[in-house]
């Protein structure tokens, strides 16, 4: 139990475009999900807390615009890269946490490379 | 910034245990300790948490000082498999301000 599923696992877009990346809690549900950002050979960054019916919370520095984020079920939370740009390609995770437990669960990361 | 201070590596001979050190002297009282790893370019996995007593998974120990101000995870027969980088971290448990900010964890490399 408590699999968090990422969709796509990469992607490769064009610079201008954007990305929209799936995060799936498949077997229970999330009130809360995270994002997070890891650039090589750093450590992962969060970026915004995902509530279910409510507006993310973003972390200071995080452009809320440029990274929109929507949390319109109790399983289903998504990212989008609006305008991609190279700097944006990064490696980027999400995490569920279950209602009633205190552990969050992660999804296996979406690599993301603009050209 | 994170909470945690841990040693950026740490080696360990396959079939030994791997204990793996964290120092949180500054958590307050209804902050628990989380652990995770990452296997390279995968998601974090969760590998087990608590809040003051030891506790035991089928992954691992996690023995927490009775100050609470340092804990220690315990792999009792790692494998090659358990080479990852460890985050330990601290956070309250739920609310808004239920938050898992990773450090820069410790890489663990077993060895043959």
């Amino acid at each position: 139990g408590a699999v968090v599923s990422q969709h796509p696992s990469w992607v490769i877009c064009k610079s201008g475009t954007s990305v929209k990346i799936e995060c799936r809690s498949l077997d229970f549900q999330a009130t809360t999900m995270f994002w997070y950002r890891q650039f090589p050979k750093q450590s992962l960054m969060l970026m915004a807390t995902s509530n279910e019916g409510s507006k993310a919370t973003y972390e200071q520095g995080v452009e809320k615009d440029k990274f929109l984020i929507n949390h319109a079920s109790l399983t289903l939370s998504t990212l989008t890269v609006t305008s991609a740009h190279p700097e944006d390609s990064s490696f980027y995770i999400c995490s569920a946490r279950r209602i009633g437990f205190t552990e969050a669960f992660f999804g296996q990361g979406t690599r993301l490379t603009v050209v | 910034d994170a909470k945690t201070t841990q040693p950026p590596s740490m080696d360990c001979a396959e079939g030994r245990a791997a204990n793996l050190p964290c120092n949180h002297s500054t958590i307050s009282g209804n902050e628990y300790v989380y652990w995770y790893r990452q296997i390279h370019s995968q998601g974090p996995q969760y590998i087990i948490h608590g809040l003051k007593n030891n506790e035991t998974n089928e992954m691992a120990s996690l023995i927490i000082t009775e100050d609470r101000k340092s804990s220690t995870l315990i792999l009792p027969h790692a494998t090659l498999r358990d080479t990852a980088v460890y985050y330990c971290i601290v956070s309250e448990r739920g609310g808004s301000n239920y938050k898992l900010t990773f450090g820069k964890g410790t890489l663990l490399t077993v060895n043959p």
